[in-house]
C-alpha cells in the first residue's frame, strides 16, 4: 500500500530564506507524486507534480521539487519565502495510472517571519 | 470559472441527524472524490466516482454514501451523524489524465 511520510509538522522560515519541505514516501513502483498547498479557509491548490522525465520539477509559485528514487523522496524546495507561502504544504502519491486514488500526507504548516 | 462548488460551507449537526453535502463540478470531470480533513491527518479518501452511475468505496467510507446521477453532481449523504464525523469535507473533481484533482473550498461540519 501506498504511504507517505512528512516529518515535519511546523516549521518557520525567515522571509527571504531558502525552505525545503521533507517528503518520504512508501510505493512498490514508481509513483506519481504531488505537491498541493492549501491557504487558510481553502481548498487544496496543485504547486507541482511528477509524473516521469527529469526528476527536478518547476511548479508554480517559484517552487522546485527533486524526485530521489534512491531516498524515496520528493522534497520541496523555494529558493526565497514571501510572506504570502504562508501555508499548509501537502505532499502526495498516486499509482502511475490514469484515475488518481491518492494519499497525502499529514501536512507541513509553513510560517513566516518578518 | 466556477470550478468546484461546495454547500454548506459550514453546518452543525446533533447527533443522529441527517445531512447531504453537496458538490457540483463544471469543468466536465469524470472522476470525483470526497475526502475528510482532520486536524494532523492530513486528508482521507471516503468515496469516488469514475462517472456517472459509477461510485466505489475509499479508504474510510463508514457512515457515509454517496451517488452520481450526473457528471456534474456527486453529493455526499450522512444518514446518522455522530461526533467521530466532525471534520472538514473536501470534493474534488480531474480529468481522465488524473494530473490534477481540483478542490472545493470545504464544508466544516461540526457533530455535538
Amino acid at each position: 500500500a501506498q504511504s507517505v511520510t512528512q516529518p515535519d509538522i511546523h516549521i518557520t522560515v525567515s522571509e527571504g530564506a531558502s525552505l525545503e519541505l521533507r517528503c518520504n514516501y512508501s510505493y512498490g513502483a514508481t509513483p506519481y507524486l504531488f505537491w498541493y498547498v492549501q491557504s487558510p479557509g481553502q481548498g487544496l491548490q496543485l504547486l507541482l507534480k511528477y509524473f516521469s522525465g527529469d526528476t527536478l520539477v518547476q511548479g508554480i509559485k517559484g517552487f522546485e521539487a527533486e524526485f530521489k528514487r534512491s531516498q524515496s523522496s520528493f522534497n520541496l524546495r523555494k529558493p526565497s519565502v514571501h510572506w504570502s507561502d504562508a501555508a499548509e504544504y501537502f505532499c502526495a502519491v498516486g499509482m502511475n495510472t490514469g484515475f488518481q486514488k491518492l494519499v497525502f500526507g499529514t501536512g507541513t504548516r509553513l510560517l513566516v517571519s518578518p | 470559472n466556477a470550478g468546484v462548488t461546495q454547500t454548506p460551507k459550514f453546518r452543525i449537526l446533533k447527533i443522529g441527524q441527517s445531512m447531504t453535502l453537496q458538490c457540483a463540478q463544471d469543468m466536465n470531470h469524470n472522476y470525483m472524490y470526497w475526502y475528510r480533513q482532520d486536524p494532523g491527518m492530513g486528508l482521507k479518501l471516503i468515496y469516488y466516482s469514475v462517472g456517472a452511475g459509477i461510485t466505489d468505496k475509499g479508504e474510510v467510507p463508514n457512515g457515509y454514501n454517496v451517488s452520481r446521477s450526473t457528471t456534474e453532481d456527486f453529493p455526499l449523504r450522512l444518514e446518522l451523524a455522530a461526533p467521530s464525523q466532525t471534520s472538514v469535507y473536501f470534493c474534488a473533481s480531474s480529468p481522465p489524465s488524473g494530473e490534477k484533482l481540483f478542490f472545493g473550498s470545504g464544508t466544516q461540519l461540526s457533530v455535538l
